[in-house]
């Protein structure tokens, strides 16, 4: 079964630092690699997905299937990227469109 | 585009009661959608996927006769949690696929429910 590890429950920057949320997940096929964002009070949305390989709001992630990892990275976090931040898998197979979650990270970016 | 709304937005009932939670789709047809469920500060669960006109597959320790779920037309999913009890108290968040787009896999996420069971 695949699984999604997010191991900071917490992330607290200053404004202009980077940041680097992590993310590790296990699954021994090809998966897909989607990180999802919540701001205060808002719903879940689409970040960014590994396949198109695009930065937005100045995030970017690379899958590196070595280390089984995708983690978000940002040169400089601004105060509204203060949000939660969910990694999520789609694997193939009978588990084809179904999201696996990571615990989520809290990031604060302090001014 | 791509919005889906959940309605009601929250619900307190008595324990024994059931609520019936809806998930739309507003500007696009979706024949498959999810429904997750989130305690405090954790994860989304999935719980089950709902596919229009078909029944709905449920994921390992999911009650299916606790949490019905009907998927009637390419715009609506519902969720009914049968006999509620305090332990459902959750919140409940609903995901939409927009049809032929299935490979996309870009799920479009509701507001979510907050349900309280006193």
């Amino acid at each position: 079964a695949q699984r999604v590890t997010q191991p900071e429950k917490l992330l607290s920057v200053f404004k202009g630092a980077p940041v680097e949320l992590k993310c590790n997940y296990s699954y021994s096929g090809s998966p897909e690699l989607f990180w999802y964002v919540q701001y205060s009070r808002q719903r879940l949305q689409l970040l960014l997905r590994h396949i198109s390989r695009e930065s937005i709001k100045g995030f970017t992630a690379d899958l590196n299937k070595g280390e089984t990892s995708f983690h978000l990275k940002k040169p400089f976090a601004q105060e509204e990227d203060s949000a939660m931040y969910y990694c999520a898998l789609n694997a193939g197979g009978t588990s084809y469109g179904k999201l696996t979650f990571g615990q989520g990270t809290i990031l604060t970016v302090h001014p | 585009g791509a919005v889906v709304s959940q309605h009601p937005s929250w619900v307190i009932c008595k324990s024994g009661t059931s609520v019936k939670i809806e998930c739309r789709s507003l500007d696009f047809q979706a024949t498959t959608m999810f429904w997750y469920r989130q305690f405090p500060k954790q994860s989304l669960m999935l719980m089950a996927t709902s596919n229009e006109g078909s029944k709905a597959t449920y994921e390992q320790g999911v009650e299916k006769d606790k949490f019905l779920i009907n998927h009637a037309s390419l715009t609506l999913s519902t969720l009914t949690v049968t006999s509620a009890h305090p332990e459902d108290s959750s919140f409940y968040i609903c995901s939409a696929r927009k049809s032929g787009l299935e490979r996309d896999n870009e799920q479009f996420f509701g507001p979510g429910t907050r349900l309280t069971v006193l």
